[in-house]
């Protein structure tokens, strides 16, 4: 299995634009997370989903961000409109299992994220 | 909420010591505790998960402790090498909340 595919890899856009993650997870997993990386903040839980299903979106920070997962390879993670206050890594994971967190997270490489 | 707390943030050895690196949560209620590893503009990857009813993992040169009680766990990597050289997360799953909560990473640098 290739792992978990993040793209782009690198993102650069100015503030006011919209801008999108994808995230491919492991064949097979049930649960997807998005995560933000941050020195300030260090790793924070943005939204998790299971079964293609958003369970615990409590991390969003605001409503300029939404997620969606239309089917169990494929999910999303669009910031709009962007701010510079966005810039981070995001990473996107996978894991077996019924809830969140009880099983081993497998992360992509990551979107590292400027926002001019 | 529960908070995860790494001690210390950042640790310089020589190569082939015997180093520990420590991880506290406030709340003893937990699914399980799991340490990654993340390397310089890399994604994490997971080196140990142990379950809330384990008291260790091992896992070739490393091995991680869980206390619940004390709300610690320790990761102890023995003979250590430049290639150990990574900032090492843990991260704790509640039982309350069902999901991951992160400590802020202990950065180790191996000096050959």
């Amino acid at each position: 299995d290739a792992g978990v595919i993040q793209s782009p890899r690198h993102e650069v856009t100015e503030m006011g634009q919209e801008v999108t993650l994808r995230c491919k997870p492991i064949s097979g997993h049930n649960s997807l997370f998005w995560y933000r990386q941050t020195m300030m903040r260090g790793l924070e839980l943005l939204i998790y989903f299971n079964n293609n299903v958003p369970i615990d979106d409590s991390g969003m920070p605001e409503d300029r961000f939404s997620a969606k997962m239309p089917n169990a390879s494929f999910s999303t993670l669009k910031i709009q409109p962007s701010e510079p206050r966005d810039s981070a890594v995001y990473f996107c994971a996978s894991s077996y299992g019924a809830s969140g967190g009880t099983d081993t997270q497998y992360f992509g490489p990551g979107t590292r994220l400027t926002v001019l | 909420k529960q908070e995860v707390t790494q001690i210390p943030a950042a640790l310089s050895v020589p190569e082939g010591e015997n180093l520990v690196l420590n991880c506290s949560f406030t709340d003893s209620a937990i699914y399980n505790l799991q340490w990654f590893r993340q390397d310089p503009g890399k994604g994490l990857t997971s080196l140990l998960l142990i379950q809330s009813s384990q008291r260790e993992q091992t896992s070739g040169r490393l091995n991680a402790s869980l206390d619940k009680s004390s709300g610690r766990s320790t990761l102890y990597i023995a003979a250590s090498q430049p290639g150990d050289s990574a900032t090492y997360l843990c991260a704790v799953v509640s039982y309350n909340f069902n999901k991951f909560y992160f400590g802020s990473g202990t950065k180790l640098n191996v000096k050959p």
